[in-house]
C-alpha cells in the first residue's frame, strides 16, 4: 500500500527565512509520481509540481525547489526567502503508475510565515 | 482560464437531508475525482471516473453516498441521508492521463451537517 508521511505538522518562520518541508513516501511500485500541492487559507488546492520516479533531478522554480532522493524515498520542498503569502498548508502526494490517478496525500504541513 | 467549478461552495443542512454537490470538470478532461478533506483523516479519495464510467468508488460509504456523471460536463456527489460525520470539505478534481498532466482541483464544497 502507498503511504506518504509529512512529519512536520506545523512550521513557523519569519519572513525571508528559508524553510524545508519534508516528505517521505512508501510504495512497492517502481514507477510512480510525486506531487506537491498548496492549500492557502482560501481553501483551494493549487498544484505546484509533479515528478516521476525516473527523474531524480532537482527542480527549481523561482523561490521554490524540490529535492527528490529515491534512495531515501524523500521528496522535500524548500522555499527560499519565504514570504507571508507562502503561508498555507502544503501537501505531498503519491500516485500509482498510471499517472495521477488516486493520489495518496500526506497529512499536510501548515506553514506560517510571519512578517 | 480553465478551472474546475464546484457548487455550492458552502452547504449547511440538517441531519437526514439529501445533499447534492456538483462539479463541472475542465473541458476536455476525461477523468474526474472526488476527494473528501477532514481534520482527522486528511484528504481521502472517494471515487473517480474515466470517460464518465466509474473506475473506483471503494472510498465511499455505499449505503448513503452515490457519485455519477450524467454527462461529460457534470459530475455529482450525493449523500442521502446526511449525517453529522459527513461534515467535511469535498473536492472535485479533473485531469487527462494523455500526456500525464496533473489533476486540477476545484475550490471545494464545505458541507456542514447539523
Amino acid at each position: 500500500a502507498q503511504k506518504v508521511t509529512q512529519a512536520q505538522t506545523e512550521i513557523s518562520v519569519v519572513e525571508k527565512e528559508d524553510v524545508t518541508l519534508d516528505c517521505v513516501y512508501e510504495t512497492r511500485d517502481t514507477t510512480y509520481y510525486l506531487f506537491w500541492y498548496k492549500q492557502p487559507p482560501s481553501g483551494e488546492l493549487v498544484f505546484l509540481i509533479r515528478r516521476n520516479s525516473f527523474d531524480e533531478q532537482n527542480e527549481i522554480s523561482g523561490r521554490y525547489s524540490w529535492n527528490f532522493q529515491k534512495s531515501t524515498s524523500s521528496f522535500n520542498f524548500t522555499i527560499t526567502a519565504s514570504q507571508v503569502v507562502d503561508s498555507a498548508v502544503y501537501f505531498c502526494a503519491l500516485s500509482e503508475p498510471s499517472g495521477y490517478s488516486t493520489l495518496t496525500f500526506g497529512k499536510g504541513t501548515m506553514l506560517l510565515v510571519s512578517p | 482560464d480553465a478551472r474546475v467549478t464546484q457548487t455550492p461552495r458552502h452547504k449547511v443542512t440538517e441531519m437526514g437531508q439529501e445533499v447534492t454537490m456538483r462539479c463541472q470538470p475542465i473541458l476536455g478532461h476525461n477523468t474526474v475525482f472526488w476527494y473528501r478533506q477532514t481534520m482527522m483523516q486528511g484528504l481521502e479519495l472517494l471515487a473517480y471516473f474515466r470517460n464518465r464510467a466509474p473506475l473506483d468508488d471503494s472510498g465511499m460509504p455505499k449505503d448513503r453516498f452515490s457519485a455519477e456523471m450524467p454527462d461529460a460536463t457534470l459530475a455529482t456527489l450525493k449523500i442521502q441521508p446526511s449525517e453529522p460525520r459527513d461534515s467535511a470539505v469535498y473536492f472535485c478534481a479533473s485531469g487527462n492521463p494523455v500526456g500525464s498532466t496533473e489533476a486540477f482541483f476545484g475550490q471545494g464544497t464545505r458541507l456542514t451537517v447539523v
